[in-house]
């Protein structure tokens, strides 16, 4: 069975612009949560999906956003890109919403020039 | 507020050379206590969960304990494929998420051989 996947795996943006990360959970699972990863540092919550509802929200800025799909994929989308959002991206899927332990995918790294 | 502190920050061992990783956390209602691999430019990997003090788990060479307060990963005759970052994390109700975990710095674990 294929694992989590998300895509690009590398990316380059300058500041200011928008960026769009996506994410397949695995099959059957139904909740999605995205983290960043600053090098150096542990990953760092910022969304939780469940049944295409947003279930929890990290302490980010209202400029990160996100959405799951009736397929339970999933986006992140940040807009007005910073230096400071230079980071690892992780996607992760879990078969509830619950305390579980989370499958990861390998994510996306964002570079902002 | 809620918090996971690891050490230490980085471990060099001989292969064979066992040791112990440790993880304390300050959090308002643990809702389990998770240890996760990660290997450079991927996603962490889990490994174990732990609910309650006194709880103990075990996967080849490793083996993590929970107390109260802090939670150890014990590494017996490690070998270099041994060689990560090793995460803890608690689960935590935050920001409305039940699905939220709370991740440490991490430990680099390096075995030379």
């Amino acid at each position: 069975d294929a694992g989590v996947t998300q895509s690009p795996t590398h990316l380059i943006k300058t500041r200011g612009q928008h960026v769009t990360l996506r994410c397949s959970p695995i099959s059957g699972h139904k909740s999605v949560s995205w983290y960043q990863q600053v090098l150096g540092q542990g990953p760092q919550f910022i969304f939780q999906y469940y049944e295409k509802e947003e279930r929890g929200r990290g302490n980010f800025p209202d400029r990160f956003s996100a959405r799951q799909f009736p397929n339970y994929s999933s986006e992140l989308n940040v807009n007005a890109l910073l230096l400071g959002d230079s980071a690892l991206y992780l996607c992760a899927s879990s078969l509830t919403a619950g305390h579980e332990k989370l499958f990861f995918g390998s994510g996306t790294q964002l570079s902002v020039l | 507020e809620d918090q996971v502190t690891q050490s230490p920050e980085a471990l060099r061992l001989q292969e064979g050379e066992s040791s112990s990783l440790n993880c304390s956390y300050t959090v308002s209602g643990l809702r389990g206590l998770f240890w996760y691999r990660q290997d450079p430019g991927k996603g962490p990997e889990f490994l174990f969960t732990l609910y309650s003090a006194g709880e103990e788990k075990e996967k080849e060479r490793l083996k993590a304990t929970l107390t109260k307060k802090e939670s150890f990963l014990h590494i017996t005759a490690p070998k270099p494929e041994d060689s990560a970052t090793y995460l803890c994390a608690v689960g935590v109700n935050y920001g409305g998420s039940q699905g939220n975990l709370i991740f440490g710095k991490g430990t680099k674990l390096s075995v030379k051989p």
